[in-house]
């Protein structure tokens, strides 16, 4: 069984640019995840998507915003990119959209931005 | 608001010198506490999942336990295949938590041969 697949794997953009990072859950799985994960930090929650609808939101500005297909496969989009968005942009799958069930993450898109 | 700390930041062992690798947490009502092993470029991996004060989990060298305040990561006898950073993760209960976790900013652990 194919994991969660991130695209692309790397990516460089310019300050003021858009970006869109997309992501496919594990065949199934129903609800994905977005977090943003800094050089040396632990990652942060960005968004939720369950069933195609927000379930949650971090604290990020409305630059980003993602969506969620009927395939379940996923979106992140920021708009105006900054130099502080450069990360990795990791997405995780899991089959519920509450619970403590764990997720399952992709190997992530590392942005530059220059 | 749910805060994680782990410690130490970064942690380097010799081969077969065991050790225990700490996460602080405040959360409003757990519903879980994760623990992941990430790789350098790569995803976090999940290891474990605990859900109430006492759990203790095993796999191989590493044994996760759990208090109403802290988790602990206990290797014993590392190797080096082990260097990772491990991160901590809390899921609370409140409705509108969905499945979100919050992470401590990792240890880093180098095991020398």
């Amino acid at each position: 069984d194919a994991g969660v697949t991130q695209s692309p794997t790397h990516l460089i953009k310019t300050r003021g640019q858009h970006v869109t990072l997309r992501c496919s859950p594990i065949s199934g799985h129903k609800s994905v995840s977005w977090y943003q994960q800094v050089l040396g930090q632990g990652p942060q929650f960005i968004f939720q998507y369950y069933e195609k609808e927000e379930r949650g939101r971090g604290n990020f500005p409305d630059r980003f915003s993602a969506r969620q297909f009927p395939n379940y496969s996923s979106e992140l989009n920021v708009n105006a990119l900054l130099l502080g968005d450069s990360a990795l942009y990791l997405c995780a799958s899991s089959l519920g959209g509450q619970g403590a069930s764990g997720y399952t993450f992709g190997s992530g898109t590392r942005l530059t931005v220059v | 608001e749910d805060q994680v700390t782990q410690s130490p930041e970064a942690l380097r062992l010799q081969e077969g010198e065991s050790s225990s690798l700490n996460c602080s947490y405040t959360v409003s009502g757990l519903r879980g506490l994760f623990w992941y092993r990430q790789d350098p470029g790569k995803g976090p991996e999940f290891l474990f999942t605990l859900y109430s004060a006492g759990e203790e989990k095993e796999k191989e060298r590493l044994k996760a336990t759990l208090t109403k305040k802290e988790s602990f990561l206990h290797i014993t006898a590392p190797k080096p295949e082990d260097s990772a950073t491990y991160l901590c993760a809390v899921q609370a209960t409140r409705e509108n938590a969905g499945n979100m976790l919050t992470f401590g900013g990792g240890t880093r652990l180098m095991v020398k041969p």
